[in-house]
């Protein structure tokens, strides 16, 4: 079944301490995003991966890192420099320029 | 930058009755434009892109390039279309951006 994985689906973080959100998908897409979703703001694009081994900023990078090893991951950090982690995140892929995006489920990110 | 501009958060009407939801674009090259829908505990999903021009879900879409508009309908609202809808501009690169969303209920 294609698609894209997100895990965990809850998460929570202590003060001070980095946590990693796994994004998978098996859909052969070159693209991947992370976006966050906050009540009332949509969705707000974190960070973007056109091709392996490059990405690039959204436009609320700031506290987060990623990394694009592989074509089928997409791991985004959520580092201890992000003040108010508490939200929704979602993972999301397209084939190439201007094609759907594909959404994953989703992690809730919390603070403890 | 691109703005895509949903002006209702909340979009509520009764079983029957025409279902508007509103989406405006800035953007001065070719739109590619889209909605996605959220339906309760379900992942954001793909309803439909301008270039398809079919109907689904009973839902249309058109794309008005004079008033920068892409508003979606559906002449006779059903419960089950109760969500969240999102309207989202690729625009020509890699980088969609998305409205803030409108939440739809339908009364019975």
């Amino acid at each position: 079944d294609g698609g894209i994985t997100q895990s965990p689906k809850y998460l929570f973080r202590k003060e001070g301490q980095n946590v990693t959100l796994s994004c998978e998908q098996n859909l052969n897409h070159d693209a991947m995003y992370w976006y966050r979703q906050d009540p009332g703001q949509g969705l707000r694009l974190i960070y973007y991966s056109q091709i392996v081994n490059d990405f690039q900023k959204g436009d609320i990078a700031e506290g987060y890192s990623v990394s694009r090893e592989k074509k089928e991951s997409f791991p985004l950090t959520v580092t201890s420099a992000q003040k108010n982690p508490t939200a929704f995140y979602l993972c999301a892929s397209s084939a190439y320029r201007e094609q759907p995006q594909h959404f994953g489920d989703g992690t809730r990110l919390s603070i403890l | 930058a691109q703005r895509v501009t949903q002006p209702e958060k909340l979009l509520s009407v009764f079983k029957g009755a025409p279902v508007e939801l509103k989406c405006n674009y800035s953007y001065s090259g070719s739109p590619e434009l889209f909605w996605y829908v959220q339906y309760s505990r379900q992942r954001l999903q793909l309803l439909l892109r301008h270039i398809s021009r079919e109907s689904i879900k009973g839902f249309t879409a058109d794309l008005n390039k004079g008033e920068t508009s892409f508003h979606l309908k559906k002449p006779f609202a059903q419960e089950e279309d109760s969500a969240m809808y999102y309207c989202a501009n690729t625009g020509g690169s890699y980088i969609p951006t998305f409205g803030r969303g409108t939440s739809l209920i339908v009364h019975p």
